[in-house]
């Protein structure tokens, strides 16, 4: 059974730095790109960042990119976020999700079937 | 980046009844589209993907259409347990963007 449980979440200033953790099992991790997707309070879904299986391609939402790292460890089948330079926007539920899709020749077209339950980031003073 | 417009925002039904979600992409995204249902406290859950491909164990009451800018999340007899949020996804290219949601809810 695939399975995605993150961690690190919690209070943090605004400017502070926080680093999520996604522990994945059930699955090849090293086979499959993932994802993390954020939801502020009572709003909707926001993608944040992609890495692929390699961890040699990585992708950032615009409101996140140069403060928001993400990397993987495929020997301890694990997903991070390191995240830098918090603000109040930044207050969310933080999901992780592995992609299934297919590649052509050009692009790749993924969809998220596996999420985890969520860690809850808070920035405030 | 691609932004995806859901209709309505919320609506109230009531059990047995078809319902059906619009989704419109600001330009063409071929049939790179997702839908998701999300519950109170739930992590969103795949329900279809490539438009109309049901995902695995998902009720058939469940159904997507559309391709290009148009697309529709189609709910037959209603359920109590199809009362929640919906939301669409392009994945034809990043940011990958959803819509704002819809809030199903029971009339």
């Amino acid at each position: 059974e695939v399975q995605l449980v993150e961690s690190g979440g919690g209070l943090v200033q605004p400017g502070g730095s926080l680093r999520l953790s996604c522990a994945a099992s059930g699955f090849t991790f090293s086979s499959y790109s993932m994802n993390w997707v954020r939801q502020a309070p009572g709003k909707g879904l926001e993608w944040v960042s992609y890495i692929s299986h390699t961890g040699r391609t990585m992708y950032y939402a615009d409101s996140v990119k140069g403060r928001f790292t993400i990397s993987r460890d495929d020997a301890k089948n694990s997903l991070f976020l390191q995240m830098n330079s918090l603000g109040d926007e930044d207050t969310a539920l933080y999901y992780c999700t592995r992609d299934d899709g297919f590649c052509t020749n050009t692009n790749c077209y993924r969809w998220w079937p596996y999420w985890g339950q969520g860690t809850l980031v808070t920035v405030s003073s | 980046a691609i932004r995806m417009t859901q209709s309505p925002s919320s609506f109230s039904a009531s059990t047995g009844d078809r319902v059906t979600i619009t989704c419109r992409a600001s330009q063409g995204i071929s049939s790179y589209l997702a839908w998701y249902q999300q519950k109170p406290g739930k992590a969103p859950k795949l329900l279809i993907y490539a438009a109309s491909t049901l995902q695995s164990g998902v009720p058939s009451r469940f159904s997507g259409s559309g391709s290009g800018t148009e697309f529709t999340l189609t709910i037959n007899w209603l359920q109590s347990e199809d009362f929640a949020t919906y939301y669409c996804q392009q994945y034809d290219s990043y940011p990958y963007t959803f819509g704002q949601g819809t809030n199903l809810e029971i009339k």
